[in-house]
């Protein structure tokens, strides 16, 4: 079975700066990996994504992930923070099978300090 | 154009009430998907449809029943309503091969 873990479920950092969120995944079979994000009162909308091909992924709004196999990682980064970067960031991977369908981490809260 | 619609966006009711939520996807997806996020914004599969047939029950509580009346809509009606009920739940639907996964707005059960 697939899981995901995000370390860290709250994260702080100052506008401009770099912002890193931690996923960790468990995965028998070659994961496809996504990043969502939930804005307050809001849907999940993708950021990004991982099925085959290159390593390095670049979604929207700037940010970006890479797939490390070896370390079974795909952490989130972003060079710059701003502000209305703010909001519950999920990591998740995609089951394998016939039944498809995504697991979640716990979510990380992302606060952009002035 | 909504991609995946939900209605409503905010229940609120009583204990032991049943209630509905519906929920349209017009992207042409086989499969849709309820989906629970609690109180911690933890995210938990409920149920999976393809095609209007049942693919993914998870362990939930037979007071939550599914009902899938084409492939664009997929239902969820809750009886008996319980106060750990009260959660968001987030509709989402997927293509075959399942690339990725867009979410509904939600609805914000509150039972009281």
């Amino acid at each position: 079975a697939q899981s995901v873990t995000q370390l860290g479920s709250h994260v702080s950092v100052s506008e401009g700066a770099l912002v890193l969120l931690r996923c960790n995944y468990s995965s028998s079979v070659p994961p496809y990996l996504f990043w969502y994000v939930q804005y307050p009162n809001q849907g999940l909308q993708l950021l990004l994504k991982y099925t085959t091909g290159a390593t390095l992924v670049k979604g929207i709004n700037g940010f970006e992930a890479e797939f490390k196999k070896s370390e079974t990682s795909f952490h989130l980064t972003k060079p710059s923070a701003h502000m209305s970067d703010a909001a519950e960031y999920f990591c998740a991977v995609r089951s394998s099978g016939s039944a498809r369908q995504l697991t979640f981490g716990s979510g990380t809260q992302l606060t952009v300090l002035p | 154009d909504t991609a995946v619609s939900q209605t409503p966006k905010y229940l609120v009711t009583q204990m032991g009430n049943d209630k509905s939520i519906k929920c349209e996807q017009n992207l042409g997806h086989d499969t849709m998907y309820w989906y629970k996020q609690d109180s911690k914004k933890f995210l938990k599969i409920m149920f999976s449809y393809n095609n209007k047939e049942l693919i993914i029950n998870e362990t939930v509580p037979n007071r939550f029943s599914p009902k899938s009346p084409d492939k664009a809509h997929l239902n969820l009606h809750i009886n008996s309503l319980e106060l750990g009920d009260s959660a968001v739940y987030f509709c989402a639907s997927s293509q075959p091969g399942f690339t990725e996964a867009f979410f509904g707005q939600g609805t914000r059960l509150t039972v009281v």
